[in-house]
């Protein structure tokens, strides 16, 4: 069985400082792991995913997150946080063994303040 | 290149109605999927269709069709809708079924119950 937690359910910083979003997995089977943002009336788009290889997932937008299985986590960062970084984001874990089941967390909403 | 497009984008029905959410992809993706999301659960699976004549059942299909009409076509029905099935609907396709292919997710549909 798989489940992401996301902690925080929403987080605000301010337009320059760090952005870390949360998130903690637990999964039975050696996890996929990825990230998801999603602008107002949109639809979920792929920041960055984790496959096993590096531990450390550069994404888009100045994204990364680094893969801990000690700690079950794949935490979200951003050094330098833009006002277009204002959006939701969703974590999710899927099987390395097949199926085609994706677990999503339940999201962050992101405030960027000026 | 229109990626994954949805109709309608907005509907509301009166509890008991039918009605037919529209998917298509226009990427020559094998696997498409209907997801939907609600405040505070992230985003649960419905059906998916790992490729052009399969389907099958998600996390959450009671209430719910779906038909795999050809490769770039997946609609979902609703023969009586319900209340509870006031949420917004995703539609997303991926090249292949396997784990670490990206989802890549239409702009939705926000469905209204009364």
């Amino acid at each position: 069985a798989q489940s992401v937690t996301q902690l925080g359910s929403h987080v605000s910083v301010s337009e320059g400082a760090l952005v870390l979003l949360r998130c903690n997995y637990s999964s039975s089977v050696p996890p996929y792991l990825f990230w998801y943002v999603q602008y107002p009336n949109q639809g979920l788009q792929l920041l960055l995913k984790y496959t096993s290889a590096a531990t450390l997932v550069k994404g888009i937008n100045g994204f990364e997150a680094e893969f801990k299985k000690s700690e079950t986590s794949f935490h979200l960062t951003k050094p330098s946080a833009h006002m277009s970084d204002a959006a939701e984001y969703f974590c999710a874990v899927r099987a390395n063994t097949g199926g085609f089941k994706t677990i999503f967390g339940a999201g962050t909403r992101l405030f960027v303040k000026a | 290149n229109a990626g994954v497009t949805q109709t309608p984008k907005f509907q509301v029905l009166k509890t008991g109605q039918s009605m037919t959410l529209q998917c298509a992809q226009d990427m020559n993706h094998n696997s498409m999927y209907w997801y939907r999301q609600d405040p505070g659960m992230g985003l649960r699976l419905i059906y998916y269709s790992a490729s052009e004549g399969t389907t099958d059942k998600g996390e959450v299909p009671n209430g719910y069709n779906v038909s795999r009409l050809n490769k770039r076509e997946f609609s979902l029905r609703l023969e009586s809708a319900a209340p509870s099935q006031t949420s917004v609907y995703f539609c997303a396709s991926s090249e292949t079924p396997i784990s670490t292919d990206t989802q890549y997710f239409g702009p939705g549909t926000r469905l209204t119950v009364l």
